[in-house]
């Protein structure tokens, strides 16, 4: 079954700390993977994509395919990263995005 | 920069009521979707639309609901008689194509209140 987990719905740090916001995902196939983020009040908008292999904002995602997981990291934490991550996959053959239950992140000053 | 625009953002209505949600996509693209939130829960595909024919759809997306691009700027997403578990925030999105993943613009969302 096609499926994307976040394990994680709520991850409070402080301004200046590392996150890591956990993916993992489920899919027999050869996935491309996404993070969306959406800020208060917002629409959702892409962040990165595998593929891309960049850095957006400071994050990064790599996709490691043996753990099945695309975990999303930045050092550096500022409080405007504050807002709802979500990662979703999508698959060959199709091009629908799968969510996965979101994150919410909140940096504190 | 061309955004996805969604009307109305708040849509109220009574159980067995059609809504139409309409969905103006960028212009340029060629693929569009619908997206829905039930509150609380992920975001959940419910169909593709490309060329004027649905691409692919989900099991959410049973007889009642439709979608149709009635002219070259929007596309409608119908529900024919509406349930109280079709309360959800519904995401239209566009994209210039595939198979390359390219980026799904999202739009702000309608919120189907369904009484």
């Amino acid at each position: 079954a096609q499926r994307v987990t976040q394990p994680e719905k709520l991850l409070s740090v402080f301004k200046g700390a590392p996150v890591e916001l956990k993916c993992n995902y489920s899919y027999s196939g050869s996935p491309e993977l996404f993070w969306y983020v959406q800020y208060s009040r917002q629409r959702l908008q892409l962040l990165l994509r595998h593929i891309s292999r960049e850095s957006i904002k400071g994050f990064t995602a790599d996709l490691n395919k043996g753990e099945t997981s695309f975990h999303l990291k930045k050092p550096f934490s500022q409080e405007e990263d504050s807002a709802m991550y979500y990662c979703a996959l999508s698959g060959d053959n199709t091009d629908k995005l799968i969510f996965g239950t979101g994150t919410r992140l909140q940096v504190f000053p | 920069e061309p955004e996805v625009t969604q009307t109305p953002s708040h849509q109220v209505t009574q159980m067995g009521q059609e809504v139409i949600l309409r969905c103006v996509p960028i212009s340029n693209h060629l693929y569009f979707y619908w997206y829905r939130q039930i509150l609380g829960q992920k975001v959940e595909f419910l169909v593709s639309f490309y060329n004027n024919e649905i691409s692919e759809k989900s099991e959410i997306f049973d007889d009642q609901f439709s979608v149709e691009r009635p002219d070259g700027s929007n596309f409608t997403l119908k529900i024919r008689s509406t349930k109280l578990e079709d309360s959800a925030m519904y995401f239209c999105a566009s994209s210039e194509g595939w198979p390359t993943p390219n980026e799904q613009f999202f739009g702000p969302g309608t919120r189907l209140t369904v009484l």
